[in-house]
């Protein structure tokens, strides 16, 4: 596609429910990343896949959070109980070879009541 | 672990005034880029820097990458309405390639 696409957009959920978010990445990038915002502050960083394995997940907080990439193209964030606090921002971003400029997209606010 | 910190947090400057914002890195970096968010939009990317003592521009965008590849700083000259956003700065470690981190970010408003 033309762009980083993230669905959905907008998600409402309550405590304790299972969410997931997904990311179609830009045709042909290899890399792609997880981060999540919070108002205010910048991206964090959550886990980056090269291909279909993941290069670096450091920075998943919990064993709550989960990220596939069975393909190496579509990638799917999975969220186990969730609790008020994983209210945020989920910035999906590609890059070409896993070095150089990060591609974003719109992101899906997550909100849990 | 890696840490970038990002100074001011907030720069409120009139148009036509200069604006600069300064990171800086627990660690020695492989590159540093920069990435400039619209209120209410996502990170796009300006820049990134590589080497050593590096200086780049953009029309009047200046970044530099210090010399111990350990700081950075984005310097706009004659600030416009346009430059509006969060500016932030996020770092690659050299033996964590593909991780990068980023700073808190600082908000530039211009008041015209």
């Amino acid at each position: 596609g033309a762009g980083v696409s993230q669905t959905p957009s907008n998600k409402v959920t309550e405590k304790g429910k299972y969410v997931e978010l997904r990311c179609d990445p830009i045709s042909g990038h290899t890399a792609l990343y997880w981060y999540r915002q919070s108002l205010g502050q910048g991206p964090e960083f959550l886990i980056y896949f090269q291909g279909t394995g993941a290069a670096d997940d450091s920075g998943l907080p919990n064993d709550r959070f989960f990220a596939v990439r069975p393909e190496g193209s579509v990638s799917t964030l999975k969220i186990q109980r969730t609790e008020r606090g994983d209210s945020a921002v989920y910035l999906c971003a590609s890059s070409r070879g896993g070095t150089g400029e990060l591609f974003f997209g719109e992101g899906s606010r997550l909100t849990v009541l | 672990g890696q840490q970038v910190m990002q100074i001011p947090q907030y720069q409120h400057v009139q148009e036509g005034e200069d604006f600069t914002t300064y990171c800086n890195s627990s660690t020695t970096l492989s590159n540093i880029q920069w990435y400039k968010q619209r209120p209410g939009g996502h990170p796009v990317f300006l820049i990134q820097l590589v080497k050593s003592g590096e200086v780049k521009k953009q029309k009047r965008l200046t970044f530099q990458f210090g010399e111990a590849k350990k700081n950075s700083s984005l310097h706009i000259t004659a600030t416009q309405t346009t430059d509006v956003g969060t500016y932030f700065c996020a770092g690659e470690n050299y033996n964590q390639g593909g991780k990068l981190i980023f700073g808190q970010g600082t908000e530039l408003s211009v008041k015209p």
